[in-house]
């Protein structure tokens, strides 16, 4: 079984609209959260980072925790062309030394 | 700052062949990484370093080998590779190594096909 999970898509969303993309980890004793955006051919680069239950926001992106449903979400408001890229959800045990990553979501953002 | 610097960027080997994969950061990090991505699986973590000194074992260590030279530096051996091996390897460093709270920094990816 997959520790995380995403859905690997592609997401296409048009310019503008919301873009929703879910992650769900099997480990319980997970304590942070973190959102990687990877573009075609290039390296993860870290956009946001959760640690306590409910929203964060960060300009056009808000990430969402429920822990008890073993859950986080990215959210990408007013999506532009150049959001397209994959998304990578990692999480991590407080003092474990590994990030487990999902296999990540592809999104498009169609003009 | 030139932040996490990998070389070589792409890289064909015959089986059996082997090679160093290097690594250099300057934003004074505790912590450095090699991952491998393959398509579908994600990054795995192969070896790390948590300080100046030390390196284990990730998810996938074997047929690899790494030595974290300095504080700077943290190379990754391929001792006779195999097709196997042929992946994306990304390099990354970060601090507050353990706390839950580190963010990882990576390079730009060495592409390497085992033949």
């Amino acid at each position: 079984q997959k520790e995380v999970e995403q859905n690997s898509g592609p997401l296409s969303v048009p310019e503008g609209a919301i873009a929703s993309l879910n992650c769900t980890y099997s480990d319980r004793v997970s304590q942070s959260f973190f959102w990687y955006r990877q573009y075609s051919g290039k390296s993860p680069e870290l956009i946001m980072s959760i640690y306590s239950n409910g929203d964060k926001e960060d300009g056009r992106f808000t990430a969402q925790l429920n822990k008890a449903s073993q859950y986080v979400s990215l959210l990408i408001r007013d999506s532009q062309p150049s959001d397209s890229a994959t998304y990578l959800c990692a999480v991590k045990v407080r003092h474990g030394q590994n990030f487990v990553f999902g296999p990540g979501t592809r999104l498009s953002v169609l003009p | 700052n030139a932040g996490v610097t990998q070389t070589p960027k792409f890289q064909v080997l015959k089986t059996g062949q082997s090679m160093t994969l290097q690594c250099a950061q300057d934003m004074n990090h505790n912590s450095m990484y090699w991952y491998r991505q393959d398509p579908g699986m994600g990054l795995r973590l192969i070896y790390y370093s948590a300080s100046e000194g030390t390196t284990d074992k990730g998810e996938v260590p074997n047929g690899y080998n790494v030595s974290r030279l300095n504080k700077r530096e943290f190379s990754l051996r391929l001792e006779s590779a195999a097709p196997s091996q042929t992946s994306v390897y990304f390099c990354a460093s970060s601090e507050a190594f353990g706390t839950g709270t580190e963010k990882l920094f990576f390079g730009s990816g060495t592409q390497l096909s085992v033949l």
